[in-house]
């Protein structure tokens, strides 16, 4: 199975200021054969379900800001939000779909300082 | 797009429970659907995918022999049986519903519903 690690577990973060989460695989996402990268993120906000930010490596799902970027290849991925604001807070989660079964990260918890 | 899931309940260890999702506002027999499930104050698991006809299905290991995931393309409707369930299956379990036929990322969740297993 791939194993997705996200680092770090907590982040502290002060509003305006930017901030990165890292999502690193056992194994490659990328997709021999369509060349995508199955990567993508999700945020839980607290006492919510979880919702699409990014897909196959670096499409913003619909209504995502474009605070919201994403950088890697391969193995090593890095979420980056150029500001952060109050609504941002929760739990970021990577997830691999190139191969089932499918797995998350472990979860970031993005907090205000 | 809505998907709102429920069966949940507390059951006890050994014991089955069927989860039901329904969908509407896409067209139910074009995408795979998903379950999720997310144990108390924990991370998110996958559970299992069924394709858009239900010809294939994936399971996690942690679940595989005990759950069925199934679906209703007249009704709209996606279940998940769950047998033999123990104490580590207590989650909130949420469906999703994926971009394309066989998979996908997950634009869509429901609410979930929860599931305990306790004596």
């Amino acid at each position: 199975d791939i194993v997705l690690t996200q680092t770090p577990l907590s982040l502290p973060v002060t509003p305006g200021e930017p901030a990165s989460i890292s999502c690193r695989s056992s194994q490659s996402l990328l997709h021999s054969v369509d060349g995508y990268t199955y990567l993508d993120w999700y945020l839980q906000k607290p006492g919510q379900s979880p919702q699409l930010l990014i897909y196959a490596l670096s499409y913003r799902a619909s209504g995502v800001s474009d605070r919201f970027s994403v950088s890697g290849s391969g193995t090593d991925f890095t979420l980056k939000i150029s500001r952060v604001e109050a609504e941002d807070v929760g739990v970021y989660y990577c997830m691999q779909r190139v191969e089932f079964p499918l797995t998350f990260g472990g979860g970031t918890r993005v907090e205000i300082k | 797009v809505k998907l709102v899931e429920s069966g949940g309940d507390v059951v006890q260890p050994g014991g089955s429970l069927r989860l039901s999702c329904a969908a509407s506002g896409f067209t139910f027999g074009s995408f795979a659907l998903t379950w999720v499930r997310q144990a108390p104050g924990k991370g998110l698991e996958w559970v299992s995918t069924i394709t858009a006809t239900g010809d294939t299905t994936h399971y996690a290991d942690s679940v595989k022999g005990r759950f069925t995931i199934s679906r209703d393309n007249i009704r709209h409707t996606l279940s998940l049986q769950m047998n033999s369930l123990r104490a580590a299956d207590t989650a909130r379990y949420y469906c999703a519903k994926a971009d394309y036929y066989d998979s996908g990322s997950y634009q869509y969740w429901g609410q979930g519903t929860l599931v305990a297993v306790s004596s």
